[in-house]
C-alpha cells in the first residue's frame, strides 16, 4: 500500500504563530485531503487538493503530486486551531497519514 | 455539520457479542466508507460501497462485514468482538466514486468499548 508520512508529530505553538504541516506520500495519488480531527474527535474537512493551491482564510494548502508531498500552512495560529492534522490519499484504497498533533497555547 | 450521522453515539458490549453500526450519508451522495481509529492502528479504511455496490476493500477483519441499503444509508456489523475491536468508527460519503471528486466528509463517529 501507499506510505504516508507526516511531520512533525507533535507540535506546539504560541497563538499568533505561523507553521507548515508536511505530508509525504510513497506513490502517486488520485487525491488528497486534509482533515482537522478536533479535541472532540470530529473530523472536519480543511482541502481537497490533488494538485495546487488552495486557501481558505489562514489556511493553505499545496500539493506537488510529482513530488508526491503535500504542505499545509497555517497562519496566525488561534487555540481553536488546537487537535490533529491529517492528511489522507487515495491510491486503490484510501490511506491516512499518522498525524500531527498541534497545541496552540494562548 | 458534515451532514453524514451515524448511530449510536456510543457502544459498550462484551468480548463475544455482536453490533451493528448505522450510517446516512450527505444527501446525494452515492458513496460511504467506514473507518476505525484505533490508539495503536491509527485511522484505518475498513471499505466503501458506491449505489450498493462494493467498491473497495481496505484492512476489513472477517468478523465484519458491511453493506448499503437502497436508500443509500449503510451498516457496518461487527461480530464476534474482542477487546482489540475497541476503537472510534467513522463513517464517511462523497458524491463520486474513483474518477471523480470522492471528496469525503465524516460523521461523528461511533465510539465502541468492548469489555
Amino acid at each position: 500500500g501507499i506510505q504516508v508520512e507526516q511531520s512533525p508529530p507533535d507540535l506546539i505553538l504560541q497563538e499568533g504563530a505561523n507553521s507548515t504541516l508536511r505530508c509525504n506520500f510513497s506513490d502517486s495519488v488520485n487525491n488528497l485531503q486534509w482533515f482537522h480531527q478536533n479535541p472532540w474527535g470530529q473530523l472536519i474537512n480543511l482541502f481537497y487538493i490533488p494538485s495546487g493551491t488552495k486557501q481558505n482564510g489562514r489556511l493553505s494548502a499545496t500539493t506537488v503530486a510529482t513530488e508526491r508531498y503535500s504542505l499545509l500552512y497555517i497562519s496566525s495560529s488561534q487555540t481553536t486551531d488546537s487537535g490533529v492534522y491529517f492528511c489522507a490519499v487515495r491510491g486503490n484504497q484510501f490511506y491516512f497519514g499518522t498525524g500531527t498533533s498541534l497545541t496552540v497555547i494562548p | 455539520d458534515s451532514g453524514v450521522t451515524q448511530t449510536p453515539k456510543h457502544l459498550i458490549t462484551a468480548t463475544g457479542q455482536r453490533v451493528t453500526l448505522r450510517c446516512s450519508p450527505r444527501s446525494g451522495d452515492l458513496s460511504v466508507y467506514w473507518y476505525q481509529q484505533s490508539l495503536d492502528q491509527g485511522l484505518q479504511f475498513l471499505i466503501q460501497y458506491y449505489n450498493g455496490e462494493e467498491r473497495a476493500k481496505g484492512n476489513i477483519l472477517e468478523r465484519f462485514s458491511a453493506q448499503q441499503f437502497p436508500d443509500l444509508h449503510s451498516e457496518l456489523n461487527l461480530s464476534s468482538l474482542e477487546l482489540g475491536d475497541s476503537a472510534l468508527y467513522f463513517c464517511a460519503s462523497s458524491a463520486h466514486p474513483i474518477g471523480g471528486i470522492d471528496e469525503q466528509y465524516f460523521g461523528p463517529g461511533t465510539r465502541l468499548t468492548v469489555t
